[in-house]
């Protein structure tokens, strides 16, 4: 099945500064893939997603690339604010219709 | 505002008990998902229902744990006999699968205390 690697665990950077968050899939027909922002207390949500067609997303400070020949991804967040501060997940979707997660990376914004 | 709800969203009980958690998704998903939170395994995925059938529960320990989906706003999730190694918390997601892409909506999660 599915496996999904994410690292680093924990991150922490200044405020202002750039977060990048990389995750590795071994499924190759794996074709979706979004990133959670899990904040205390609440459940996961969706911040950003990218399909296996397109190699490059971006939303405002958010953005997310994907190598489909060396099976990665990555999420990039630029301009670091302290709201950012949370767990983010990274998931892929393959043809079984199951959500695989990453293990999760805490990521802290230091004022 | 569409959400997913879960019931309860804090339950403490003693080894041995049963536990029900209840989920009710969002009017109109097609498919949704149990997953257990645990600090050391992340996000962990138990069992999911697509059109209210079960198409993976290989996540479950099955001689303790049961899913099932009597109807459409609900989806429920048992324990019995809960066990201390069962304390997690434990989230359920819906979704509209449409093809090979689609978001998930957490509820808000079930906090399990099993002493």
């Amino acid at each position: 099945g599915e496996n999904v690697e994410q690292h680093p665990s924990t991150l922490s950077v200044q405020e202002g500064d750039s977060a990048v968050i990389k995750c590795t899939y071994s499924d190759s027909a794996s074709n979706y893939f979004p990133w959670y922002k899990q904040e205390l207390g609440k459940g996961p949500q969706l911040i950003i997603d990218i399909r296996s067609n397109v190699g490059e997303k971006k939303d405002q400070r958010i953005a997310v690339t994907l190598n489909k020949t060396a099976k990665h991804f990555s999420l990039h967040i630029t301009e670091t604010q302290p709201e950012d501060s949370a767990v983010y997940f990274c998931a892929s979707l393959g043809n079984g219709q199951n959500f695989v997660f990453g293990p999760g990376t805490r990521l802290s914004v230091l004022p | 505002d569409a959400r997913v709800t879960q019931t309860p969203r804090d339950k403490v009980t003693e080894m041995g008990q049963e536990v029900t958690m209840r989920c009710q998704p969002i009017l109109g998903h097609n498919t949704v998902f149990w997953y257990r939170q645990t600090m050391m395994q992340g996000l962990e995925l138990l069992a999911y229902f697509r059109n209210r059938a079960p198409l993976d529960d290989s996540g479950m320990p099955k001689d303790r744990f049961s899913a099932e989906m009597p109807d459409a706003t609900l989806a429920t999730l048992k324990i019995q006999p809960s066990e201390p190694r069962d304390s997690a918390v434990y989230f359920c997601a819906s979704g509209d699968l449409v093809g090979t892409a689609g978001e998930l909506f957490f509820g808000e999660g079930s906090r399990l205390t099993v002493l």
